[in-house]
């Protein structure tokens, strides 16, 4: 099975930055993804990491280090609408290749 | 591009009655179709896999002959939610899987309400 632990919820302040963090436990390892979903809708695509590294996307970045199962999603300049619930979810070959999400991060950003 | 479509967007049905939600990849082929459901503040959990053409892959847990689903081409699945029950309403969300993509990414639709009454 795959284990993917995550913060419950954090708070962050307007213009700030704030980090996610994502550990996870899983064979056959073929990338990681974070998604952002607001209340009452879909996730929607943030980044997609399969190598060790930092992937950097405007305010959004994410990094992942495969020998230490860890990834985070870095959020700049912090806005109200940042205001989510931030999925990571990891594919394993050895699952299908289906994605496995973790319970997802609740993120406030306060004024 | 990458656009999921799903309909509809929210139903209530009588206990009993059964319920179809369509997902279409709206500008490309779907190799795969998955099926996730999300109750309030919890996170997404996958129902089932559908390849077009074949027999869908239910997770376990999942009952088979009550969420009936069915990907009959490379653009369209669909959850047909039979003799629905109040523990059914759920947010049920659909993604696929491009044909051509090399990576693993799912294009999310945007989800179906279901509220039994």
């Amino acid at each position: 099975g795959q284990n993917i632990d995550q913060p419950t919820e954090m708070t962050a302040t307007e213009g700030a930055i704030v980090q996610i963090n994502c550990t996870y436990q899983t064979s056959g390892f073929n990338g990681l993804f974070w998604y952002q979903q607001h209340a009452g809708e879909a996730p929607t695509f943030l980044s997609y990491n399969v190598l060790d590294g930092l992937e950097e996307k405007g305010r959004f970045s994410s990094f992942l280090s495969r020998s230490k199962g860890y990834s985070y999603l870095l959020l700049k300049e912090l806005q109200m609408k940042d205001s989510a619930s931030y999925l990571c979810a990891v594919i394993s070959n050895t699952n299908a290749g289906k994605s496995t999400f973790g319970d997802g991060t609740t993120l406030t950003v306060k004024p | 591009g990458a656009v999921v479509s799903q309909h509809p967007s929210w139903v209530i049905c009588k206990s009993g009655t059964s319920v179809k939600i369509e997902c279409r990849s709206l500008d490309f082929q779907a190799t795969t179709m998955f099926w996730y459901r999300q109750f309030p503040k919890q996170s997404l959990m996958l129902m089932a896999t559908s390849n077009e053409g074949s027999k869908a892959t239910y997770e376990q847990g999942v009952e088979k002959d009550k969420f009936l689903i069915n990907h009959a081409s490379l653009t369209l699945s669909t959850l047909t939610v039979t003799s629905a029950h109040p523990e059914d309403s759920s947010f049920y969300i659909c993604s696929a899987r491009s044909l051509t993509g090399s990576s693993y990414e799912q294009y999310f639709g945007p989800g179906t309400r279901l509220t039994v009454t």
